[in-house]
């Protein structure tokens, strides 16, 4: 079956401009997570989706980063007014429902804000 | 404050020899551990996790322990295979916290 993906792969913008990152969860897990992993450092929490609602969006560094998940399915992460400190890699990962236990990641779209 | 740690970058075995990679955390509300092993360009993959009700877990060729009391966990892959090379993350949840909290990573080498 297919595992999470992520678009795009890669995504070059310039400082200031707005960038759209898109998961597709594995089917029918409930569960949807982001992370982003800067270089060196092991991925840090963004933000968590139960069903269509963000229930712990603590881990966003602030609000210029918004999430969604309208259908509870697809989720997009939304940055405006791009920083060169933006630069990381963002991970999606899903599971079959919230709690502890094992997350599925997807490839991650590399944003490099130039 | 880092609550999970790798303090080994990286972490050189050959092959067919043991590799054991360590990882220490500072929160006491941990009680969910998961290793997960990243090769360049991809996400990371889920390898083995362990319950704070057990103090190891064995699957194939890895092994995972746990010492509570330590706040310590260890994977242990024997025997190691090039194959194996990759950054290796631990990472903790706990209670009713879904969200992983990960440590920095080790990059192991197996050398042919």
């Amino acid at each position: 079956g297919a595992g999470v993906s992520q678009t795009p792969s890669n995504k070059v913008t310039e400082k200031g401009k707005y960038v759209e990152l898109r998961c597709d969860p594995i089917s029918g897990h409930t569960a949807l997570y982001w992370y982003r992993q800067s270089l060196g450092q092991g991925p840090e929490f963004l933000i968590y989706f139960q069903g269509t609602g963000a229930a712990d969006d603590s881990g966003l560094p602030n609000d210029r980063f918004f999430a969604v998940r309208p259908e509870g399915s697809v989720s997009t992460l939304k940055i405006q007014r791009t920083e060169r400190g933006d630069s990381a890699v963002y991970l999606c990962a899903s599971s079959s429902m919230g709690g502890p236990g094992e997350q599925f990641f997807g490839p991650g779209t590399r944003l490099t804000v130039l | 404050d880092q609550q999970v740690k790798q303090n080994s970058p990286s972490l050189s075995v050959q092959e067919g020899r043991i590799s054991i990679l360590n990882c220490d955390y500072t929160n006491s509300m941990f009680d969910y551990f998961l290793w997960y092993k990243k090769y360049p360009a991809e996400g990371p993959t889920f390898l083995i996790s362990i319950s704070s009700i057990k103090d190891k877990n064995e699957d194939g060729r890895f092994t995972v322990f746990l010492n509570k009391s330590a706040k310590h966990l260890s994977l242990h892959i024997v025997p190691s295979q090039p194959g194996d090379s990759a950054v290796y993350f631990c990472a903790a949840n706990g209670g009713s916290n879904y969200k992983l909290t990960f440590g920095k990573g080790t990059l192991l080498t197996v050398n042919p």
